[in-house]
């Protein structure tokens, strides 16, 4: 079975400052991971989606993410927050090879970023 | 490119009662997926259609059951509505033809509140 574990369920950092979102997954075998991002009253938009080419993945707005499977990590950065950053994050972990192409997302509990000016 | 679309908005509704959800997949998808938000929580799936069945299904009752249409449009229905059905719900297609239904694109959301 896979989960997601976000391991910090909120994040306050500065505007123009680094930010790392940290997200632990769990899978029997290579996953696709994402990360989406839902701003207030907002349906989710993708960031980013790894599916075992480069371990390091760039995304929309600056962001990136690195899978480490020997970590079972998918961490999300960004060099340098703005203030329309201020969002909430999740990580998502899905399985496709095995189901027959049908598949579900698997979401985590969500990182809720701010920044401050 | 018209993204996913979902109607209504927002919905209120009192207990006992049944709601009807719609969603319009983005243009050249023919996967549905629904998933229910509830306030401060991630998106639980609640389930998958493709080619007007249903494909898989989370662990959610048989109050709530879909439908897809031959244009790949899709309903969502609750019945017996109670006050913990109340959350945001949505919608995301993504494409089965193209072997990238692990890439779903969310709509909006509608938002339903149980009275």
């Amino acid at each position: 079975a896979q989960s997601v574990t976000q391991l910090d369920s909120h994040v306050s950092v500065s505007e123009g400052t680094p930010v790392l979102l940290r997200c632990n997954y769990s899978s029997s075998y290579s996953p696709s991971l994402f990360w989406y991002v839902q701003h207030p009253n907002k349906g989710l938009q993708l960031l980013l989606k790894y599916t075992s080419a480069a371990t390091l993945v760039k995304g929309i707005n600056g962001f990136e993410a690195e899978f480490k499977k020997s970590e079972t990590s998918f961490h999300l950065t960004k060099p340098s927050a703005h203030m329309s950053d201020a969002a909430e994050y999740f990580c998502v972990v899905t399985l496709t090879a095995f189901s027959g192409g049908y598949n579900k997302l698997i979401f985590g509990a969500g990182t809720r970023l701010a920044v401050h000016p | 490119d018209a993204g996913v679309t979902q109607s209504p908005t927002h919905l209120i509704k009192t207990r006992g009662q049944q709601v009807t959800l719609r969603c319009s997949p983005k243009s050249g998808h023919d996967t549905v997926s629904w998933y229910q938000q509830a306030l401060g929580q991630g998106p639980q799936f609640i389930f998958q259609y493709y080619e007007e069945e249903e494909r898989q299904r989370g662990n959610f009752p048989d109050r709530f059951s879909g439908h897809q249409f031959p244009n790949y449009s899709s309903e969502l229905n609750v019945n017996a509505l109670l006050l913990g059905d109340s959350a945001l719900y949505l919608c995301a297609s993504s494409s089965l033809q193209r072997q990238s239904t692990d890439t779903q694109y969310f709509g909006p959301g509608t938002r339903l509140t149980v009275l």
